[in-house]
């Protein structure tokens, strides 16, 4: 079975500072790993993911994500945040075949101070 | 390209009621999956529908199904509702062996009283 672990559920950030959002990964078989975006009142939008090749992953809105199987982690970067980034961010797992459900971590809220 | 759509964006019943929520998948694609996504929480997998039939099931009770329908819409139908099944109920679109592209609706904000 896969699991997610975001750490931290509310990360602070000044803007135009960097932006780390964690995200780590269990799963038993090769996994495809997704970041989605959640802005007060409305669904999910796709940041950025991760399903083979490359394993420096870059996304919308100038985030990015490194998937590393030997720390099993998928961490979330941005160089220099915006007001704009301040929302709920979700890491998210699937694997290669079967239903691909997704299972998502608890999500972190990111605030970004003026 | 159209994106997912659902209905009721909100919606307010009495515990006991049963509920029907829709959605229209994007354009092209062919598989619809259904979330729960309580108050501070991460979404939660309730089921999935391909070619009109359930094909796969998270840790819900038979009391939440589903259809889809020929030109890939789908429903997710709850009854006997209970105060916890308060919740944002998300849509998930996706073309089946494709690149894994799921296409989130905004969601409807169902409260349970």
């Amino acid at each position: 079975a896969q699991s997610v672990t975001q750490l931290g559920s509310h990360v602070s950030v000044s803007e135009g500072a960097l932006v780390l959002l964690r995200c780590n990964y269990s799963s038993s078989v090769p996994p495809y790993l997704f970041w989605y975006v959640q802005y007060p009142n409305q669904g999910l939008q796709l940041l950025l993911k991760y399903t083979t090749g490359a394993t420096l992953v870059k996304g919308i809105n100038g985030f990015e994500a490194e998937f590393k199987k030997s720390e099993t982690s998928f961490h979330l970067t941005k160089p220099s945040a915006h007001m704009s980034d301040a929302a709920e961010y979700f890491c998210a797992v699937t694997t290669q075949g079967g239903s691909e459900k997704l299972v998502f971590g608890k999500g972190t809220k990111l605030t970004v101070n003026p | 390209e159209t994106g997912v759509t659902q209905s009721p964006t909100h919606l307010i019943k009495t515990r006991g009621q049963q509920v029907t929520l829709r959605c229209s998948s994007q354009s092209g694609h062919n598989t619809v999956s259904w979330y729960q996504q309580a108050l501070g929480q991460g979404p939660q997998f309730i089921f999935q529908y391909y070619r009109e039939e359930e094909n796969g099931r998270g840790n819900f009770p038979p009391r939440f199904s589903g259809l889809q329908f020929p030109n890939y819409s789908s429903e997710l139908n709850v009854n006997a509702l209970e105060l916890d099944d308060s919740a944002l109920y998300l849509c998930a679109s996706s073309r089946r062996d494709r690149d894994y592209g799921y296409t989130f609706g905004s969601g409807t904000r169902l409260t349970v009283v």
